[in-house]
């Protein structure tokens, strides 16, 4: 079975913050897809990364960084120095591999940054 | 700039009521899905469609169904609406791919089912 757990339903920080989001997945699949997106107050979806299951690079972007450790099926989000436009629930996705399927979310984390 | 649109960002119906929900993307791609979010489930998957009148069942494809004969353009309809299928609905398109190409989302629907 597929599965995506984000545990942290709710994190709240203070400006200035760094703070990391957790996500673990399961999956008996050696090809696969990981996947972060942010949704702020608006509504909709932003994509934020992917990575493929052979690339453990870890990746940054600006205060954004992710961490893939495969060893312990965990595909960890960390936010630098955060700031209130950070305040977002942010989704972790597993891709399914088969022929065309969706993603599979974690029920997501509720960040709130505060000033 | 990419773009998937949905037909309204909120909708009340009454129990019973058939609903449409259309989306609408200008990425000519070929892969278009359809989710609902609820608080503490996340999204789940109801519908997809890889091609023009191609669909498949999702993860709680019940009381759904869906339309598809333009490529741009994905339908999800509640043949009979009731209060249990009140939710954020959320569109997506993608790329054609084995799960592998990210998913471009709607602003949503909110549906109120009285």
């Amino acid at each position: 079975a597929q599965k995506v757990t984000q545990a942290q339903t709710e994190i709240s920080v203070v400006e200035k913050e760094d703070v990391t989001l957790d996500c673990v997945y399961e999956t008996r699949d050696t090809t696969y897809y990981l996947f972060w997106y942010k949704q702020p107050p608006s509504g909709e979806l932003v994509f934020l990364i992917r990575r493929n299951s052979f690339d453990e690079q870890n990746e940054i972007s600006g205060r954004y960084s992710w961490n893939f450790q495969k060893s312990t099926s965990s595909f960890n989000f960390t936010i630098t120095a955060s700031q209130v436009v950070d305040s977002a629930v942010y989704f972790c996705a597993l891709s399914r591999i088969q022929a065309g399927t969706a993603l599979i979310f974690g029920k997501g984390t509720t960040l709130s940054v505060s000033s | 700039d990419v773009k998937v649109t949905q037909s309204s960002r909120y909708l009340v119906k009454r129990t019973g009521e058939k609903v449409f929900l259309e989306c609408v993307q200008d990425m000519d791609h070929e892969n278009m899905f359809w989710y609902r979010q609820d608080p503490g489930l996340g999204l789940r998957l109801i519908y997809f469609s890889y091609d023009v009148k191609m669909k498949e069942k999702g993860d709680i494809p019940e009381g759904y169904s869906v339309s598809r004969e333009k490529k741009e353009r994905f339908s999800l309809i509640l043949e009979s609406a009731s209060t249990n299928q009140t939710s954020m609905y959320l569109c997506a398109s993608s790329l054609p791919g084995l799960g592998v190409n990210e998913q471009f989302f709607g602003p949503g629907t909110r549906l109120t089912v009285l």
